[in-house]
């Protein structure tokens, strides 16, 4: 299957910096990618959909001042906390589908814990 | 808006035995389609099996397998076979045809596989 690589694995920062994310898709062109959240023991929560060259769409409740997205190219999309709090420590997980092959399965990063100090 | 139920939090089986697990969802469209991604402990998901409501044959793949009942609107993943590796957390994913296509997901069922 496709591989869709993230990065940093695993990162702790402290209260008021920023962190950014990154998100690649190694072996095909990501049309779209999603970026999710993850609470222990909890499902996937989407936050935002990421199109190439265009702006994110943010789910409802989802500041998009805190967690910018940029997608400038087909293989790549990042999510930059912003200004991070203790509250934004979680697991944040990426995924990446091409075009035209909307209709299939999207694959995901391997995550990335943010631990904010 | 769609909504996919996984009423199991926790399921164990023994190694080498046969478990099953539940999922349903909500929905008015006829096409869209059915996933099922495991989350092992490494918190990497990987695509189990997939399903298109259009087809009435159930997805099959290896040891993983669904039952797809699109007018109860149920899709069961069962495992045959289990092996100490399936443990993991398995979520059920809707994803409409046409739009955006973004999946939705439950919220998991925890995986015990007893040796």
């Amino acid at each position: 299957g496709a591989v869709v690589s993230q990065h940093p694995s695993w990162v702790i920062c402290k209260s008021g910096t920023s962190v950014k994310i990154e998100c690649r898709s190694l072996d095909f062109q990501a049309t779209t990618m999603f970026w999710y959240r993850q609470f222990p023991k909890q499902s996937l929560m989407l936050m935002a959909t990421s199109n190439e060259g265009s702006k994110a769409t943010y789910e409802q409740g989802v500041e998009k001042d805190k967690f910018l997205i940029n997608h400038a190219s087909l293989t790549l999309s990042t999510l930059t906390v912003t200004s991070a709090h203790p509250e934004d420590s979680s697991f944040y997980i990426c995924s990446a589908r091409s075009q035209p092959r909307e209709n299939t399965e999207a694959f995901f990063g391997q995550g990335t814990r943010l631990t904010v100090v | 808006a769609q909504t996919v139920t996984q009423s199991q939090p926790e399921m164990s089986v023994q190694e080498a035995e046969t478990v099953t697990l539940s999922c349903t969802y909500d929905t008015s469209e006829s096409d869209y389609y059915l996933f099922w991604y495991k989350q092992p402990p490494s918190r990497q998901m990987i695509l189990v099996i997939r399903q298109e409501a259009y087809k009435q044959q159930n997805a099959t793949e290896n040891r993983f397998s669904v039952n797809f009942q699109k007018a109860a609107k149920s899709f069961s993943l069962k495992i045959s076979d289990s092996q100490l590796g399936d443990a993991a957390m398995y979520f059920c994913a809707y994803m409409k045809s046409g739009g955006s296509y973004i999946p939705t997901f439950g919220r998991g069922t925890s995986l015990i596989v007893h040796p």
